[in-house]
C-alpha cells in the first residue's frame, strides 16, 4: 500500500525545536522529489519546503528559511524536517507529500498530518 | 512571490448542482496549476493537475480549465461526497502558493 506516516509534531515552548518525521512505503521514496506542507488553524495550505530525490536541492519558503531544515533518508524511506526557533505561527498540521513528475510536480501522496503547536 | 486568490472563499450548493471555483494568479503561471480537495481529519487529495487533466480515479463530474492567470474548477452534477475544501495551487516557480481554499457544503 502507498502510504506516508507522519510523526513528532507535539506542543512546544516558542523558541523551541521539535523534529518531525515521515515514513514512507508503496513506492520507490528514493527516486521522489518529497515536500512538507502545513495547514495553520482556520488557513489554507502552505507550502513549506521541498527536497529533491537525492537530497541535493531544498528550497523553502521564505518565512522558514534558516530556521528549518528538510533532509532524507533513501535507506531509510525517511523524509524529516527539523524546525528550530519556533514561533506561534509555526502552529499547524504538517503533512508531507509526495510530488510527481507524472503529475506535473503535483503531490499526489499525502500522509495524515501530524500537529505541531507552538504555545507558552 | 504569486498569490494564488480563490473565489468564493465558501459556498453552499445542492446536490446536483454545477458548481465553479475560480483561482487567480497574480503573474501567468502558464499551465502549472493545480487542484486538491481537502476533508477535515483527512489526507488532501489531488484532483486535477496541469490545469486540465483529471487524475486517474477522479469523477469525470471535476473538470478544469484555464491559462495564464485565470483557472476554474468545475463539478457537474455536486454529489453529497464532494463536500470539504478545494485549493488551487501553482507550481510555476519557488515558492509554490496554494489559494486560500474554497470551503464547499451540501445544502
Amino acid at each position: 500500500e502507498v502510504q506516508l506516516v507522519e510523526s513528532g509534531g507535539g506542543l512546544v515552548q516558542p523558541g523551541g525545536s521539535l523534529r518531525l518525521s515521515c515514513a514512507a512505503s508503496g513506492f520507490t521514496f528514493s527516486d521522489s522529489w518529497m515536500s512538507w506542507v502545513r495547514q495553520a488553524p482556520r488557513r489554507g495550505l502552505e507550502w513549506v519546503a521541498n527536497i529533491k530525490p537525492d537530497g541535493s536541492v531544498k528550497n523553502y519558503v521564505e518565512s522558514v528559511k534558516g530556521r528549518f531544515t528538510i533532509s532524507r533518508d533513501n535507506a531509510k524511506n525517511s523524509l524529516y524536517l527539523q524546525m528550530n526557533s519556533l514561533r506561534a505561527e509555526d502552529t499547524a498540521m504538517y503533512y508531507c507529500a509526495r510530488d510527481h513528475v507524472v503529475y506535473a510536480d503535483a503531490s499526489d501522496i499525502w500522509g495524515q498530518g501530524t500537529m505541531v503547536a507552538v504555545s507558552s | 512571490d504569486i498569490q494564488m486568490t480563490q473565489s468564493p472563499s465558501s459556498l453552499s450548493a445542492s446536490v446536483g448542482d454545477r458548481v465553479t471555483i475560480t483561482c487567480r494568479a497574480s503573474q501567468s503561471i502558464s499551465n502549472h496549476l493545480n487542484w486538491y480537495q481537502h476533508k477535515p481529519g483527512k489526507a488532501p487529495k489531488l484532483l486535477i493537475y496541469a490545469t486540465s487533466t483529471l487524475r486517474s480515479g477522479v469523477p469525470a463530474r471535476f473538470s478544469g480549465s484555464g491559462s495564464g492567470t485565470e483557472f476554474t474548477l468545475t463539478i457537474n452534477s455536486l454529489q453529497p461526497e464532494d463536500f470539504g475544501t478545494y485549493s488551487c495551487q501553482h507550481r510555476h516557480s519557488y515558492p509554490i502558493t496554494f489559494g486560500q481554499g474554497t470551503r464547499l457544503e451540501i445544502k
